[in-house]
């Protein structure tokens, strides 16, 4: 059974980024694919981007583009998401989940998730 | 505001039997499967329901999915005040090349 265990909560000032880091054990990494989805306080589920730790090859959904970057280190089964320019609405739990394929919310396993509180 | 279409809320009582009703379009439900997770006050999304109407492993035959052109439904009998969750809808989005969500449905078991 595959583990994803995030990094701990952040906070941080508007401009700044943030870079969470999601490591993955009980599984072999790269035969999956890794979405990050975030929920504001009280709101619902938002999908962020997709990647493929098999090479790295990554899909952002529209709203991010350009402030979102995610990376991989395959030595240490981990994925990282990098958000910058942070305003007050990024405020938000951020999962990193598992899939079998890429154009699927069939998500069977997630992260603890990490709060992230963007704060002045 | 949220791709896919969800009552705000829902309520039953203990034992009986709620539907969750799950809008979309051609590009989303119409055209891809569709996912269903319950969220407890605290915790991350558990996947119920994947591709229309298959159940995980060790979730119980008391959930039930089902889709219809650009709509999908998520059933759940023999209510249980455990039940109260937070409930969401998803698809892949063929046209945004996005996962996109419902806004949630808050189930009540009164």
């Amino acid at each position: 059974q595959m583990q994803l265990v995030q990094s701990g909560a952040e906070v941080k000032k508007p401009g700044a980024s943030v870079k969470v880091s999601c490591k993955a054990s009980g599984d072999t990494f790269t035969i999956y694919y890794i979405h990050w989805v975030r929920q504001a306080p009280g709101q619902g589920l938002e999908w962020m981007g997709i990647m493929n730790p098999n090479g790295g090859s990554t899909s952002y959904a529209q709203k991010f583009q350009g402030r979102v970057t995610m990376t991989r280190d395959t030595s240490t089964s981990t994925v990282y998401m990098e958000l910058s320019s942070l305003r007050s609405e990024d405020t938000a739990v951020y999962y990193c989940v598992r899939s079998h394929i890429v154009a699927t919310t069939r998500f069977d396993y997630w992260g603890q998730g990490t709060l992230v509180t963007v704060s002045s | 505001q949220s791709v896919l279409t969800q009552p705000p809320s829902v309520s039953a009582a203990p034992g009986q039997k709620v539907t969750i009703s799950c809008s979309g379009s051609s590009s989303n439900i119409g055209s891809n499967f569709v996912s269903w997770y319950q969220q407890l006050p605290g915790t991350a999304p558990n996947l119920l329901i994947y591709e229309n109407n298959k159940r995980p492993s060790g979730i119980p035959d008391r959930f039930s999915g089902s889709k219809s052109g650009t709509s999908a439904t998520l059933g759940i009998t023999g209510l249980q005040t455990g039940d109260e969750a937070d409930y969401y809808c998803g698809a892949w989005d063929s046209s945004l090349s996005a996962g996109v969500f419902g806004g949630g449905t808050k189930l009540t078991v009164l």
